[in-house]
C-alpha cells in the first residue's frame, strides 16, 4: 500500500447525476493532486492542492469541482458530466510542491469512472 | 512548456533478455526526470529520479535509467527482464515547478 486511499474504486453515474470521489493521504503530506487517465494518453493534471490551497486548475470544466477541506483529504465532486469523461481519476500525494527533493509523487489505485 | 514523449506505445522482450523503455523530454531550464510503473488495477508507482548528478540513476527492482542531455532523453533500461516486470511504464518530467508532466505510458510485455 502506498498510503493514499481512494473511494470508490468504481462508479458508473448517469449524465445528470451528481457524485463524489474521495481521496485520503496516511503520509502526512502537504500537497494533493487529481490526475485523469485515460487509454494510450498522457496522464493528465486536473488541481494541485497545497496546504489545503488550491495552485493549479489546469483549465478543467466546471462540472468538476474539487475540494480540499484539510491536507490529508481531497474530494473531487462531479456533476453533469460527459460520456468523454469516462476514466480513471487517480489521486496523489508528495511532501510539498515547491521543495527540492520532495518531488516523488504517491498515488492512490484510483477511481474507474463510467459515465452513460 | 514541459512535455514527455514515449514513442513506443508497446515493448516486447523475451525473459533474461535486456530491455529498454524510450523517453524524450523538453522543458525550460534544468529537468527533474521520473519513471514510475502501473500494475494492474493499481496506482502510479516510482521506479527512480533524476534530479542532478550521475547520467546513471538506479532504482527498484533492478531497474536503472541513463539522462543524455544532448539527446534530451531518459530511457529506462533493466539488463535482464523477468516475466514480473510486465506492466505499464511512465516517464515524467518537472521543470522545478510543481507540475509533473507525464508521458502517454509504454507497455512492457515481457515473454517466458
Amino acid at each position: 500500500e502506498t498510503g493514499v486511499t481512494q473511494t470508490p474504486r468504481h462508479l458508473v453515474m448517469g449524465m445528470t447525476n451528481k457524485k463524489s470521489l474521495k481521496c485520503e493521504q496516511h503520509l502526512g503530506h502537504n500537497a494533493m493532486y487529481w490526475y485523469k487517465q485515460s487509454a494510450k494518453k498522457p496522464l493528465e493534471l486536473m488541481f494541485v492542492y497545497s496546504l489545503e490551497e488550491r495552485v493549479e486548475n489546469n483549465s478543467v470544466p466546471s462540472r468538476f469541482s474539487p475540494e480540499c477541506p484539510n491536507s490529508s483529504h481531497l474530494f473531487l465532486h462531479l456533476h453533469t458530466l460527459q460520456p468523454e469523461d469516462s476514466a480513471l481519476y487517480l489521486c496523489a500525494s508528495s511532501q510539498g510542491v515547491w521543495e527540492q527533493g520532495h518531488e516523488k509523487l504517491f498515488f492512490g489505485s484510483g477511481t474507474q469512472l463510467s459515465v452513460l | 512548456a514541459q512535455s514527455v514523449a514515449q514513442p513506443e506505445d508497446q515493448v516486447n522482450v523475451a525473459e533474461g533478455n535486456p530491455l529498454t523503455v524510450k523517453c524524450t523530454y523538453s522543458v525550460s531550464g534544468n529537468p527533474y526526470l521520473f519513471w514510475y510503473v502501473q500494475y494492474p488495477n493499481r496506482g502510479l508507482q516510482f521506479l527512480l529520479k533524476y534530479i542532478t548528478g550521475d547520467n546513471l540513476v538506479k532504482g527498484s527492482y533492478g531497474f536503472e535509467a541513463e539522462f543524455n542531455k544532448s539527446q534530451t532523453s531518459f530511457h529506462l533500461k533493466k539488463p535482464s527482464a523477468l516475466v514480473s516486470d510486465s506492466a505499464l511504464y511512465f516517464c515524467a518530467v518537472r521543470d522545478g515547478g510543481f507540475k509533473t508532466i507525464f508521458g502517454a505510458g509504454t507497455r512492457l510485455f515481457v515473454k517466458a
